[in-house]
């Protein structure tokens, strides 16, 4: 099945730095998530993105919708211990019937105090 | 409180066995899904259904029946269990994709051990 490609897999960081990380896809899609993941829980939804270029902030999380609509990515500024989890892209492409939505491998996040 | 809840949390079988997962949601929602989770954290869509009507059947094994006997509940059925159905397994549920926010919640998984 289609997979949206999630970059890095691994991210192992200072508390403090900022982060990033992207999604590409070969496919249009017509809404961007992204979650995160704690262990033994389910991906919670952090930004939604609806239109191609629109940027969405949510505390220091910022993430932003490319403007091909194949891709988009998500920094996370003056990262903190409880940022570790697993990020998750996830797109809805276009005429999608039944709310389908397809996600990245994951990006795990370590962050050492 | 729950938004999505789904029983039990944790189901450790043997091979053979049938076993079922339970899925509620409170938020109103007309959509319902279940995903499964590898061993390499994938994510993977399995069904969809909206209100009460199967949408999505992504090429799941027969042995995987989901029934949905309101838009509220949406359950999954296992029969035959394997060992390679180990998985954790999330039920979900959203809003119709219209403008402004979009909900899409998942419930706290299922890690389903099949020894």
């Amino acid at each position: 099945g289609q997979q949206l490609n999630q970059s890095p897999q691994s991210m192992f960081i200072q508390e403090g730095e900022d982060v990033s990380m992207n999604c590409t896809s070969s496919s249009i899609f017509n809404t961007w998530l992204w979650y995160k993941q704690d262990p033994g829980e389910g991906p919670v939804l952090l930004i939604a993105l609806y239109k191609a270029g629109e940027l969405t902030s949510n505390g220091r999380l910022t993430a932003q919708f490319g403007i091909t609509r194949k891709d988009s990515f998500l920094n996370i500024s003056a990262s903190i211990p409880s940022d570790v989890g697993i990020y998750f892209c996830a797109g809805r492409r276009q005429g999608n019937q039944g709310g389908k939505l397809i996600f990245g491998q994951g990006t795990e996040l370590s962050v050492k105090p | 409180d729950t938004a999505v809840s789904q029983t039990p949390k944790y189901l450790v079988t043997q091979m053979g066995n049938d076993k079922s997962i339970k899925c509620e949601q409170n938020l109103g929602h007309d959509t319902m899904y279940w995903y499964k989770q590898d061993s390499k954290k994938f994510l993977k869509i399995m069904f969809s259904y909206n209100n009460k009507e199967l949408i999505i059947n992504e090429t799941v094994p027969n042995r995987f029946s989901p029934k949905s006997p309101d838009k509220a509940h949406l359950n999954l059925h296992i029969n035959s269990l394997e060992l390679g159905d180990s998985a954790v397994y999330f039920c979900a549920s959203s809003t119709p994709l219209r403008t402004g926010p979009y909900g899409y919640t998942f419930g706290s998984g299922t890690r389903l051990t099949v020894v």
